[in-house]
């Protein structure tokens, strides 16, 4: 079975550009949650998807979004990047079976903004 | 809010020492993860402790969940180069949080050979 699929690697943006970040699931899972991870606050939960409904949001302004398919599949949106953005973003996917809730990451998506 | 503090930030054994990484919550655990990343890469799975008590083991890691639900411990025993990287605890905060986890802050673990 084929993991969690981040696309692209790597991206360089300027400042006031906006950016799309893709996320394929594991097949089946229909649970997609996106985090940002920095050196200064760590990893920090951005939001989550099930079933094409966002069901969590984290503490992010509204300049981060997010979408999901009926495929499952997840894209995140930054617009008006700013300096700060520049991360690794990093997606996972999940069953969720009851409270068992095991999350499997993708190999992220590292953003510079310059 | 739940936070989580692991301890210590990093850690330099030598390689075939055992070593202890701790994470401590501020509030009752529901289901508490243990994740290992290369730097610059996505988080790898290792285990998931639900139950007080729970003891985990894969390989020569083993986690532990203590009674209260409120601390884990993770112990690698006869330390080995390929263990090197950052160790992440994470939490749910239960009820209809279920895609949300909670992260510590990571230990970085650096093995010498």
């Amino acid at each position: 079975k084929a993991g969690v699929t981040q696309t692209p690697r790597y991206l360089i943006k300027t400042r006031g550009q906006q950016v799309t970040l893709s996320c394929s699931p594991i097949s089946g899972h229909r649970s997609v949650s996106w985090y940002q991870q920095t050196p200064g606050q760590g990893l920090q939960f951005l939001f989550e998807y099930f079933s094409e409904t966002q069901r969590n949001k984290g503490n992010f302004p509204g300049r981060f979004s997010g979408r999901q398919f009926s495929n499952s599949r997840s894209e995140m949106n930054v617009s008006t990047l700013e300096l700060g953005d520049s991360a690794l973003y990093l997606c996972a996917s999940s069953l969720q079976r009851g409270f068992k809730n095991i999350q499997y990451f993708g190999a992220g998506t590292r953003l510079s903004v310059l | 809010s739940q936070e989580l503090e692991q301890s210590p930030q990093s850690l330099i054994v030598q390689e075939g020492k055992n070593l202890t990484i701790n994470c401590t919550s501020s509030k009752t655990l529901y289901g508490l993860y243990w994740y290992k990343q290369k730097y610059g890469e996505g988080l790898i799975f290792l285990m998931m402790l639900q139950k007080g008590g729970e003891e985990k083991s894969h390989e020569k890691i083993t986690a532990k969940l203590d009674e209260k639900k409120q601390q884990s411990s993770l112990h690698i025993t006869a330390s080995q180069p390929s263990h090197a990287g950052i160790y992440l605890c994470g939490a749910g905060a239960g009820g209809t949080s279920y895609g949300k986890l909670t992260f510590g802050q990571g230990t970085i673990l650096t093995v010498h050979p």
